[in-house]
This record gives C-alpha cells, structure tokens and sequence, in this order.
C-alpha cells in the first residue's frame, strides 16, 4: 500500500509556543488529506480536511485560528498548533488519499502519528 | 448526526477461543471499515466493506457487513496473543467523502 510519513513522531514544547507538524505522502499523490486527533484510551477525532491548493474545511468545534492546516502541495499537509496548551496534548494523525485514483472508492492511507506533549 | 457504537469496548479472552467484535451505526452509509491500533501506533487498515453482505477474511479475522441493519461484525477464530490490539471501526459521515467516524474502540487482550 502506498505510504504517509509524519514529522516529527513525538514533540514536546512549553506552553505558548507553536508546533508544525508534517504529513507527505511519500509514493502517491494526496488530493486529499485528513487530520484527526486522538487523546489516550480514546478513539480518533477527525478535526479537518484539506484539499490540495484550498482551504481547509474544519470540523464542528476544532478552532480554525488555533489548527492551522496548509495543503501547498499534491504530497504536503502541516498543521501548525499556535499557542499551544496543555489541553493540545494528544496524538495527531493525518491520512491521504489521491481522489483521482477510483474516485470515492479511493482508499485512504494513515501516517504513523505525532504525539504532542504540551508542558 | 452519525454515530457509531463498538460493543465490547473490553474484551480480554484466551488463545484457542472465538469471539465477536460488534460496530452499529445510526445513519446509512456505503462503506465501512475496520482497522487495528496496536499501543502507541497509527492505524492499519484491515478490511473496506462496500456492500450490503460483503463478508471479507484475512487469516482469524473476518468481517461482515448488514447495512438494513446498520451493524457489522469483525469475528475472530481461535484467537492468538498477537491479535491483542484495538480495533476500531469507522464510517463515512458523508457518503463517497471518507470524512471517518470512528466508533470507540475495543481493546482486545488475548491471554496465553
């Protein structure tokens, strides 16, 4: 299957500062990308979509200004956390798909994650 | 507003056994999907479910799926320690745009 790499796999940061997380499709053409957070011993949250070269669609009740998503590139996503709080501390996990590959039938592939600690 | 419930969310069962892992969801949908978490992880994709009956295997694990009925089943034969793991299953929130709703999550502890 095609493979998803996130950067980096863990951060930690003080309270205040923001983190950039990355997520490339490594063998595949992302059209679209989707970033879901997941606290412990909790399912998976989706938080947004991005779609190559537009902005991103939020889901109900994920701050727009403080998750900052960019999808510049066919094989790019960041999400950027500002000014991050304890309370951002989680597991952040994007998945890509390339629509153009079979259309909604298009499979969708998972990164390995990024844990943000917040101290 | 989609939900979707696993049942057990525990399960914790000896090697050699057969249990059975339940998703039910509230609105319909076209497709389904399992997949596995094992601690600290990402996902791994086990099976997509497209169709009302589809039956998918993979060694001990088999999934079915009964849309009027909105549940779909993941089945496990003569469990083995190394299928100790979560499995989560997931449902389009919007049909063909694989935004996922995830259900809970059981977490599946095989015994010696």
């Amino acid at each position: 299957g095609a493979v998803v790499s996130q950067h980096p796999s863990w951060v930690i940061c003080k309270s205040g500062t923001s983190v950039k997380i990355e997520c490339r499709s490594l063998d595949f053409q992302a059209t679209t990308m989707f970033w879901y957070r997941q606290f412990p011993k909790q399912s998976l949250m989706l938080m947004a979509t991005s779609n190559e070269g537009s902005k991103a669609t939020y889901e109900q009740g994920v701050e727009k200004d403080k998750f900052l998503i960019n999808h510049a590139s066919l094989t790019l996503s960041t999400l950027t956390v500002t000014s991050a709080h304890p309370e951002d501390s989680s597991f952040y996990i994007c998945s890509a798909r390339d629509l153009r590959l079979a259309g909604a039938s298009s499979e969708q592939f998972f990164g390995p994650g990024t844990r943000l600690t917040v101290l | 507003e989609l939900k979707v419930e696993q049942n057990p969310l525990f399960l914790s069962m000896q090697e050699g056994k057969n249990y059975t892992i339940y998703c039910n969801y509230s609105t319909t949908s076209d497709r389904l999907y399992w997949y596995r978490q094992d601690p600290g992880k990402s996902l791994e994709s086990l099976f997509v479910l497209l169709s009302n009956g589809a039956v998918k295997q993979e060694g001990r694990l088999m999934a079915s799926l009964d849309t009027k009925a909105r549940l779909s089943t993941l089945h496990i034969t003569a469990a083995v320690h190394d299928l100790s793991a979560t499995y989560f299953c997931a449902v389009d929130m919007e049909k063909g745009a694989q935004k996922l709703v995830f259900g809970q999550g059981t977490r599946l502890t095989i015994n010696p």
